[in-house]
């Protein structure tokens, strides 16, 4: 597809397991960021890839949350033993890195919504 | 710490109206900054960059406006429809990092 693309689209776990949620970019871009966003908020980041390479996980809230981009296309971000307050809606984006005009402009995927009970 | 304000109430306007949102931060100096518009149910999507040097960016009905003097950001929306009613995001690339930061949004709705 030409756009970004996000699965599940909605996501209910039990209070202790695990999740995966995966991301499809845009084919060809570079740059891949995971946010969190909470009811009423903007998203949050937690975390950026360049290719393959993880250059930027200071978002991650715990060690509980992991992400790899494996092959530098689909990445997968994974919760461990799940927390009520990881409830949220999490948001992957790609960014092509050579448009000057537009520096760092992100195309967002729809998201998914992580419901921990 | 970098601090980005947006007005967390709602803005209700008349269709045909001009809808004007602020963005202000604190504790940054960005090369740029960006404003996105978001649906309910659904990721945002970019609208306008303006960067530092310049002073106002237009496109079709849009305009934004950045002092970094007042560290505020204006986004305007012309001749308003109610189809523009949704949240509408401003955000600044973090220091020395790619990720950007996100301001809390302010949901417009424009009224037929």
């Amino acid at each position: 597809g030409a756009g970004v693309s996000q699965s599940p689209r909605y996501k209910v776990a039990k209070r202790g397991q695990d999740v995966a949620l995966r991301c499809d970019p845009i084919s060809g871009h570079v740059s891949l960021f995971w946010y969190q966003q909470a009811l009423g908020q903007g998203p949050e980041f937690l975390t950026y890839f360049q290719n393959e390479a993880q250059l930027d996980k200071s978002g991650l809230p715990s060690d509980r949350f992991f992400a790899e981009r494996p092959e530098g296309s689909v990445s997968t971000l994974k919760i461990q033993r799940t927390q009520q307050e990881d409830s949220a809606v999490y948001l992957c984006a790609s960014s092509a890195d050579r448009v000057v005009e537009r520096p760092n402009e992100q195309f967002f995927g729809p998201g998914t919504r992580l419901t921990v009970l | 710490s970098q601090k980005i304000e947006q007005n967390s109430e709602a803005l209700n306007i008349q269709e045909g109206k001009t809808a004007t949102l602020t963005c202000n931060y604190t504790n940054y100096s960005p090369a740029y900054l960006q404003w996105y518009r978001q649906d309910p149910g659904r990721g945002p999507v970019f609208l306008l960059l303006i960067r530092e040097n310049e002073k106002e960016k237009r496109k079709e009905r849009l305009k934004v406006t950045f002092d970094t003097t007042l560290k505020q950001s204006l986004f305007h929306i012309t001749a308003s429809q109610p189809a523009d009613s949704a949240t509408y995001l401003c955000a600044l690339p973090r220091k020395g990092r790619r990720a950007l930061t996100f301001g809390s949004g302010t949901r417009l709705q424009v009224q037929p």
